[in-house]
C-alpha cells in the first residue's frame, strides 16, 4: 500500500541552528501534503498545507518565515525550522493526499520529534 | 467552520469490556468524519471514516462509529477492549471547503486497558 516516510524520527538541535524535516509520497504523487504539529499530551494541530509548484498555504498563527516549507516536486515536502528556539521542541507529522484512483485517500508519516537545546 | 470536541480526555478500561470515546463535532455542512489512533511512538493509523454513506461505520480492530447528524455525534465503539488497544485516539473532522482537505483534530482521549 501506499506509503509516506517522513526522516528523521527525531532530532536534537542546538538553539539558533536550523532543521530540515523531509517527507516523501513513496508510490504515489502527492500535489498536496499537510504539516502538523503536536505538543506533548495536546492534539495535532495544522500548521500549512503544502501545494506542490506554488506557495504553502500557512494557518493562522504559524510563522511563515521561521517554519520554510518547499513542495518542489509531487514526491517531496520539506519543513524547515529556521533559527530553533526550545519553544519549537515539538513532534512533527506531515501527510500525503493521494488523488489516485476513485477515492482520495490520506496517509500520514512517523512524525518527527525535534528537541531543541 | 468546523470543530470537534472529545468528551473524554482519559477514559480506563478493563480487558474485555466495552470501549465507548465520545466525539461531537459542529460543521455547516455534510462533513467527513474520522477517527485515528497514536500508538507511543507511532504515526497515525486511521480506524474508520465517515464519509455520507452508513451511518453506522466499520473500521479496522473491531471499532465502530455512528453518526448521528441530530446529535452532532460520531462516537467510536467496541464490543470488548485488548490490551494492544491502549493508545491515543483522535476524532477528526475534515474541512471540504475547496480541495484543501484540511483536517480538524479533536484533543484526544487516551485508552487505557486495564488487565
Amino acid at each position: 500500500g501506499a506509503v509516506v516516510s517522513q526522516h528523521p524520527s527525531w532530532v536534537i538541535c542546538k538553539s539558533g541552528t536550523s532543521v530540515k524535516i523531509e517527507c516523501r509520497s513513496l508510490d504515489f504523487q502527492a500535489t498536496t501534503m499537510f504539516w502538523y504539529r503536536q505538543f506533548p499530551k495536546q492534539s495535532l494541530m495544522l500548521m500549512a498545507t503544502s501545494n506542490e509548484g506554488s506557495k504553502a498555504t500557512y494557518e493562522q498563527g504559524v510563522e511563515k518565515d521561521k517554519f520554510l516549507i518547499n513542495h518542489a516536486s509531487l514526491t517531496l515536502s520539506t519543513l524547515t525550522v529556521t533559527s530553533a528556539h526550545p519553544e519549537d521542541s515539538s513532534f512533527y507529522i506531515c501527510s500525503a493526499r493521494d488523488h489516485t484512483g476513485a477515492r482520495e485517500k490520506l496517509f500520514f508519516g512517523s512524525g518527527t520529534q525535534l528537541s531543541v537545546l | 467552520a468546523q470543530s470537534v470536541t472529545q468528551l473524554d480526555s482519559h477514559v480506563s478500561v478493563s480487558e474485555g469490556t466495552p470501549v465507548l470515546l465520545r466525539c461531537n463535532y459542529s460543521s455547516s455542512y455534510s462533513p467527513s468524519l474520522f477517527w485515528y489512533v497514536q500508538h507511543p511512538n507511532k504515526g497515525l493509523q486511521l480506524l474508520l471514516k465517515y464519509t455520507s454513506a452508513a451511518t453506522l461505520v466499520k473500521g479496522i480492530n473491531g471499532f465502530e462509529a455512528e453518526f448521528k447528524k441530530s446529535e452532532t455525534s460520531f462516537h467510536l465503539t467496541k464490543p470488548s477492549a485488548h490490551m494492544s488497544d491502549a493508545a491515543e485516539y483522535f476524532c477528526v473532522v475534515s474541512d471540504r471547503t475547496g480541495n484543501t482537505g484540511k483536517l480538524i483534530f479533536g484533543q484526544g482521549t487516551t485508552l487505557q486497558v486495564k488487565p
